[in-house]
């Protein structure tokens, strides 16, 4: 699975849109992105993944590079529930057995009142 | 969605006992789950692969006789901590692929474990 670089930590202002950036510059092909977040002492929770078109759901919006070496998760109007470490992970996906995956170290969000 | 539980959510334990942590998928069946072990201010770490019917599969380093894992059906599984000792102290999580999407992975709530 390829690898990721992510910021350590940041900020955003309660309401306003958090723009998380990922950097996956050695992704091949097949490889797609999901994104995962974790909020203090609970179970890493599901966001939202893609391959190479931009994404949307209920919770996020995913945009990814025309070349596919980095990619923006969007919380479109942040709430201070959206404080957690944000997990970029680059990998192809598995249809049976080892979907195991592998986290890097995340950026830690904070929502600012 | 899909819904993993665990149990217990916390557990305190004296040191050389054993602690049994259950992991559950509510409403899908799962041949495979994951064990993960998360340190204080560390990202997850895999530790392995939980096969139901068959012999789990363990991630380089962690000990396979210490970590006894245990997935006896399409719904639990099973992580027991043998002879604990503090370094053992972690947040333990298990996870298993959604049914209806292979691609995305659903997350028990964690299971708090301190070793005295």
């Amino acid at each position: 699975d390829a690898k990721t670089t992510q910021p350590t930590s940041m900020d955003c202002a309660e309401g306003r849109a958090a723009n998380l950036p990922c950097n996956h510059s050695t992704i091949s092909g097949n490889e797609y992105v999901y994104w995962y977040r974790q909020i203090h002492s609970q179970g890493p929770q599901y966001i939202i993944h893609g391959l190479k078109n931009n994404e949307t759901n209920e919770m996020a919006s995913l945009i990814i590079t025309e070349d596919r070496k980095s990619s923006t998760l969007i919380l479109p109007h942040a709430t201070l529930r959206d404080t957690a470490v944000y997990y970029c992970i680059v990998r192809v996906p598995k249809k049976l057995g080892n979907e195991k995956l592998t986290f890097g170290t995340g950026t830690r969000l904070t929502i600012i009142p | 969605g899909a819904v993993v539980s665990q149990h217990p959510s916390r557990v305190i334990c004296k040191s050389g006992t054993s602690v049994k942590i259950e992991c559950r998928s509510l409403d899908f069946q799962a041949t495979t789950m994951f064990w993960y072990r998360q340190f204080p201010k560390q990202s997850l770490m895999l530790m392995a692969t939980s096969n139901e019917g068959s012999k789990a599969t363990y991630e380089q380093g962690v000990e396979k006789d210490k970590f006894l894992i245990n997935h006896a059906s399409l719904t639990l599984s099973t992580l027991t901590v043998t002879s604990a000792h503090p370094e053992d102290s972690s947040f333990y999580i298990c996870s298993a692929p959604g049914t209806l999407s292979a691609d995305t992975q659903y997350f028990g709530p964690g299971t708090r474990l301190t070793v005295l």
